[in-house]
């Protein structure tokens, strides 16, 4: 059980445009989702953490207005990039808790390549 | 905020070789997880151990809380275990914050 799916795996997108990385829990419901990001060598490091029903709560530092998350239902999370530019290229990658004794499970991660 | 410190950064070896992993923490946690990210990026989740001994095969882990740190065990060392291996840590018990450490990068040579 608790398995995240994450699509898509990798995207590639011209300078200006808007990307959006969709995080579903297969098997159980996630009433809270949370999105990182790692760059090359470094270790991961939290974005934002997505409540359903709710406004997501960003880390400082963070740009809600270029990093927007959407948990419109149980099993969804969505993070769009928008208005995209080189310095956002990176690895993003969601998780959700699932069972207590099994803790988080990480989606499969989306590297985002920006043109 | 809680600090996660992982050594060695590096860590080259020869197949069959043994390795220990640490990771210390600078406050009490209610959970404690080792995951082994694979060259694709994906994170496989290989102990959820926030006090305590478990084994998974040639893996294993300790974790004493009391003292704040926990131990990652690869014994026989295979090629396909090379990779990045974090220990992430959570203060409070679900849906917080789950802090990653600095990662040890470990190589196995064939």
């Amino acid at each position: 059980g608790a398995v995240v799916s994450q699509h898509p795996s990798r995207v590639i997108c011209k300078s200006g445009t808007s990307v959006k990385i969709e995080c579903r829990s297969l098997d159980f419901q996630a009433t809270t989702m949370f999105w990182y990001r790692q760059f090359p060598k470094q270790s991961l490091m939290l974005m934002a953490t997505s409540n359903e029903g709710s406004k997501a709560t960003y880390e400082q530092g963070v740009e809600k207005d270029k990093f927007l998350i959407n948990h419109a239902s149980l099993t969804l999370s969505t993070l769009t990039v928008t208005s995209a530019h080189p310095e956002d290229s990176s690895f993003y990658i969601c998780s959700a808790a699932g069972q207590t004794q099994h803790g988080y499970t990480f989606g499969s991660g989306t590297r985002l390549t920006v043109v | 905020g809680i600090q996660v410190e992982q050594s060695p950064p590096d860590l080259i070896l020869q197949e069959g070789a043994n390795s220990t992993l640490r990771c210390n923490f600078s406050d009490s946690v209610n959970n404690l997880q080792w995951f082994h990210q694979n060259p694709w990026g994906q994170l496989i989740n290989l102990f959820y151990i926030p006090s305590g001994t478990k084994q998974n095969g040639r893996l294993s882990a300790t974790t004493v809380a009391t003292e704040r740190y926990s131990l990652l065990y690869i014994s026989s060392s295979q090629t396909t275990d090379s990779g990045v291996y974090f220990c992430a840590v959570e203060r409070g018990f679900g849906n917080e914050k789950l802090t990653f450490g600095t990662g040890t990068r470990l190589t196995i040579i064939p």
